[in-house]
């Protein structure tokens, strides 16, 4: 199962809105709605972000939003604050009845 | 307060053998499959395996399948991994994480993760 693609880093200045892709297959985030997203700060374990392609957990800024079209799901953070510099990771359920992490992204608040 | 503590890693030498344990707390175990993800250093995540909420089934990501064996006791509310002939390449922070679900919504996340336990591989 090869990772999903992500980019490998994304920018932006405070207040302005940011999106990650990522990219994978019908066999994984194309045929199943179980995408979800994780920030990870350094040294730190992850923490869940979305759920579900698009469901927030409690307790998560409604900066952060999910979306899918097809075979690419994507994270947008909005109001971009300095607290979000992170790596983020999406994953998704697979055919083979398996999970597959994207390659991760380093989000840089400018 | 939901607690998931991993422990046993430490230094191996290739082809040796080693076991994780995650202790949980504060939910009920046996009603949430449970997973293990590890990460090697610099590097990004990567899903290793799962286990149903019961044991009765796994699954396991192609690099591990065969050499690694997850399981879990539910009266003593731990997970394992035993990690048989071990590579350098398996060298990582593994991290044990719970599976979440929203009944009618959605499921196959991971909601609580543990701190991690480093494991190197190396002679």
């Amino acid at each position: 199962q090869s990772a999903l693609t992500q980019p490998a880093s994304v920018s932006g200045s405070p207040g302005q809105s940011i999106t990650i892709s990522c990219t994978g297959t019908s066999s994984d985030v194309g045929g199943y709605n179980y995408v979800s997203w994780y920030q990870q700060l350094p040294g730190k374990a992850p923490k869940l972000m979305i759920y579900g392609v698009s469901y927030r957990p409690s307790g998560v800024s409604n900066r952060f939003s999910g979306s899918k079209s097809g075979n690419t799901a994507s994270l947008t953070i909005s109001g971009l604050q300095a607290e979000d510099e992170a790596d983020y990771y999406c994953n998704s359920y697979t055919s083979s009845y398996t999970y597959v992490f994207g390659t991760g992204t380093k989000v840089t608040v400018l | 307060q939901l607690q998931l503590a991993e422990s046993g890693g430490g230094v191996v030498q290739p082809g040796r053998s080693l076991r994780l344990s995650c202790a949980a707390s504060g939910f009920t175990f046996s009603s949430h499959p449970m997973h293990w993800v590890r990460q090697a250093p610099g590097k990004g995540l990567d899903w290793v395996a799962v286990t149903s909420s019961d044991g009765s089934k796994a699954d396991y990501a192609d690099s591990v399948k065969g050499r690694f064996t997850i399981s879990r006791d539910n009266s003593k509310s731990t997970l394992y991994l035993q990690m048989n002939s071990l590579r350098a390449d398996d060298t990582a922070v593994y991290y044990c994480a719970r599976e979440g679900y929203v009944p009618g919504s959605s499921w196959g996340f991971f909601d609580y993760w543990g701190q991690g336990s480093l494991v190197t591989v190396s002679s």
